[in-house]
């Protein structure tokens, strides 16, 4: 069974970097079927796509985010990481890692748990 | 950028039939995906592919998608089905969200 684990400092100060890692068991990025990506909830909001990556290397961000955001996987495939720079308070959010499903339009069947990121001095 | 549109928050109750709207320019043309999320809890996938249900997902959850509107229904509503639903699409390259609506089951 597949499980993702997100890890990474819960408080992040102003100006600084975010930086997350995702643990994927029971799968890897070495497959034409998915990509593998990070969503985003502030506090009592919706959910916001961030990014995925294909196991080509290929990534994919939002467009509000892509002059802040890299999305990175390590040699053994089985880690992905987010590195997100110059935060500010609005990105104070609850941070999933995900599995996204190539032919049914980036649908996504699994998901991790999430890990809150407060952004405060 | 693509954007999805759906109402706030839908009320039903208990036994009756939800329709949750989704819209968006020719969604039609588009796969779309449906989640729910319970507080405190990560979304969960109920219908993808604009109306196929993965394993584990109850009948009552039904999808279509034509036009510039996709349709989320839950037949036979139960309390349990209380939760924010959110849909969700592709578009040159990005996975797009809509803005999330509450069911209530009162």
């Amino acid at each position: 069974q597949l499980q993702l684990q997100e890890s990474g400092p819960g408080l992040v100060k102003p100006s600084e970097t975010l930086s997350l890692r995702c643990t994927i068991s029971g799968d890897s990025i070495n497959s034409s079927s998915y990509y593998w990506g990070w969503v985003r909830q502030p506090p009592g909001k919706g959910l916001q796509w961030i990014g995925t990556i294909f196991y080509t290397g290929s990534t994919y961000y939002h467009p509000s985010l892509e002059s802040r955001v890299s999305i990175s996987a390590d040699t053994s495939k089985t880690q992905f990481s987010l590195r997100l720079i110059s935060v500010t308070a609005a990105d104070t959010a609850v941070y999933y890692c995900s599995r996204h499903m190539v032919i049914a339009a980036a649908a996504v069947d699994f998901w991790g748990q999430g890990t809150l990121v407060t952004v405060s001095s | 950028s693509y954007e999805l549109t759906q109402p706030p928050s839908v009320s039903v109750s208990p036994g009756q039939t939800a329709s949750i709207t989704c819209s968006g320019n020719r969604l039609g043309d588009k796969y779309v995906s449906w989640y729910q999320q319970k507080p405190g809890q990560s979304p969960v996938l109920v219908i993808y592919q604009d109306n196929r249900r993965p394993s584990g997902i109850p009948e009552r959850f039904s999808g279509s998608n034509s036009g510039n509107t996709a349709t989320l229904t839950i037949s036979g509503t139960q309390a349990l089905d209380e939760a924010d639903y959110y849909c969700q699409t592709w578009d040159s390259r990005t996975v797009v969200f809509g803005g999330g609506t509450k069911v209530t089951v009162l």
